[in-house]
């Protein structure tokens, strides 16, 4: 059974910092590994999706990179900015899988002016 | 274009009543899903439609669950005999294909607060 863990839970940094969110799944079986967004109260907003075939991708101060040998995902904001605040979390699909998406538990992110 | 849209945004319900959660998918897409989030915690998968079959409800807590898709586009989650441990953000996604990889668009999701 795929499990995915997000380290840290929170984390709070002042504003222009850049960060690093790690995610680690546990089954490298995957068809890809997705990076969202959620606002208190609020649906999901799709940051990133890597394929299983890719290492990163980008998107504007974003950079999400995939290790699947080792299980790893990392999720890079550059010059973070007080609208970065929120909770992000990771989903992997696994092959197999009925492709549904397994997620953690997310890092609650705070930027401080 | 119009994105995944679910209804109502906020239920409360007393225990021991019956609930029906509303999904409209992205029009054209194939593939549905149910999740449910807890206070704190990432969403966990509920159940799976490709069109109007039903492939996956492995995560249906209890058959107290149950959800529908009958045309292949709008989706019913109805929880009959709510409980407190019913409470929960209930999200739905959809992706454009049934096969792996696709990616998933979700909806704002419906608050459910049983009292």
């Amino acid at each position: 059974k795929q499990e995915v863990t997000q380290i840290p839970a929170a984390l709070s940094v002042p504003e222009g910092e850049n960060l690093v969110l790690n995610c680690s799944f546990t089954d490298s079986a995957i068809y890809n590994l997705q990076w969202f967004r959620q606002d208190p109260g609020k649906g999901l907003t799709s940051l990133l999706l890597i394929q299983s075939s890719q290492r990163e991708q980008t998107s504007g101060r974003l950079n999400a990179s995939l290790d699947k040998s080792s299980g790893r995902s990392t999720l890079y904001i550059a010059a973070s900015q007080p609208g970065d605040s929120a909770t992000y979390l990771c989903a992997a699909q696994v092959t197999g899988g009925g492709n549904k998406l397994t997620f953690g538990t997310g890092t609650q992110l705070k930027v401080e002016l | 274009g119009a994105g995944v849209s679910q209804s109502p945004r906020y239920k409360v319900a007393k225990r021991g009543q019956d609930v029906a959660l509303r999904c409209d998918p992205i029009s054209g897409h194939v593939s549905l899903f149910w999740y449910q989030q807890a206070l704190g915690q990432g969403p966990e998968f509920l159940t799976y439609f490709q069109n109007e079959a039903q492939l996956d409800k492995s995560g249906l807590p209890s058959d107290r669950f149950f959800a529908e898709r009958p045309e292949g586009s709008v989706s019913t989650l109805k929880i009959q005999r709510t409980q407190q441990e019913d409470s929960a953000v209930y999200l739905c996604a959809s992706s454009w294909e049934d096969t792996g990889g696709a990616e998933q668009y979700f909806g704002p999701g419906t608050r459910l607060t049983v009292t």
